[in-house]
């Protein structure tokens, strides 16, 4: 299947601080990438959808200038997590869709807000 | 509401025998199914997908089987084995525009005993 690459895999940062997480395509082109979060023993969440070339849309609850997010290229989309508080504390995946609407999931990000 | 719903959070079976992961959607307008696997800490990855049009999709042990008129999928995989453990996550979506967004089921936490 394709790889998709997501870094970092592990942050801690203080309270107030950004954290910016990338999301790479390696093998293919994805004109449409879409950021998840998941909390304990929850299903995932879609947070929002992102395109090459264009604005985010970003699912309804979820605050389009806390999460900042950018698809610069059709292979990079990355979500910057801003002024992060405790309660942002949380998995965050990236998605890249493919061919037939599969979507490629990368490894996580797990965000430890102190 | 929850539009996709996997009902039985958890299974055991015993390796070499069938394991049967059932999904149910409430929504009539989802004409494309995925199936995939997620170890904790991990992003899920792509098993298997059917579309709406066909009843059955096999790929080695991982069968999925589609009942439109019921809004019911299965993932059968036959023989089950240790490395299967794992959750597993139903997702259904439309085709085209928003319709590529990934509505997913809570999961099931599969336990293959050796």
């Amino acid at each position: 299947g394709a790889v998709v690459s997501q870094h970092p895999s592990r942050v801690i940062c203080k309270s107030g601080t950004s954290v910016k997480i990338e999301c790479r395509s390696l093998d293919f082109q994805a004109t449409t990438m879409f950021w998840y979060r998941q909390f304990p023993k929850q299903s995932l969440m879609l947070m929002a959808t992102s395109n090459e070339g264009s604005k985010a849309t970003y699912e309804q609850g979820v605050e389009k200038d806390k999460f900042l997010i950018n698809h610069a290229s059709l292979t990079l989309s990355t979500l910057t997590v801003t002024s992060a508080h405790p309660e942002d504390s949380s998995f965050y995946i990236c998605s890249a869709r493919a061919a037939e609407n599969i979507q490629y999931f990368g490894a996580g990000t797990r965000l430890s807000v102190l | 509401d929850q539009q996709v719903k996997q009902n039985s959070p958890s299974l055991s079976v015993q390796e070499g025998r069938i394991s049967i992961l059932n999904c149910d959607y409430t929504n009539s307008m989802f004409d494309y199914f995925l199936w995939y696997k997620k170890y904790p800490a991990e992003g899920p990855t792509f098993l298997i997908s059917i579309s709406s049009i066909k009843d059955k999709n096999e790929d080695g042990r991982f069968t999925v089987f589609l009942n439109k008129s019921a809004k019911h999928l299965s993932l059968h995989i036959v023989p089950s084995q240790p490395g299967d453990s794992a959750v597993y996550f139903c997702a259904a979506s439309g085709l085209g525009g928003s319709n590529y967004k990934l509505t997913f089921g809570k999961g099931t936490l599969l336990t293959v005993n050796p």
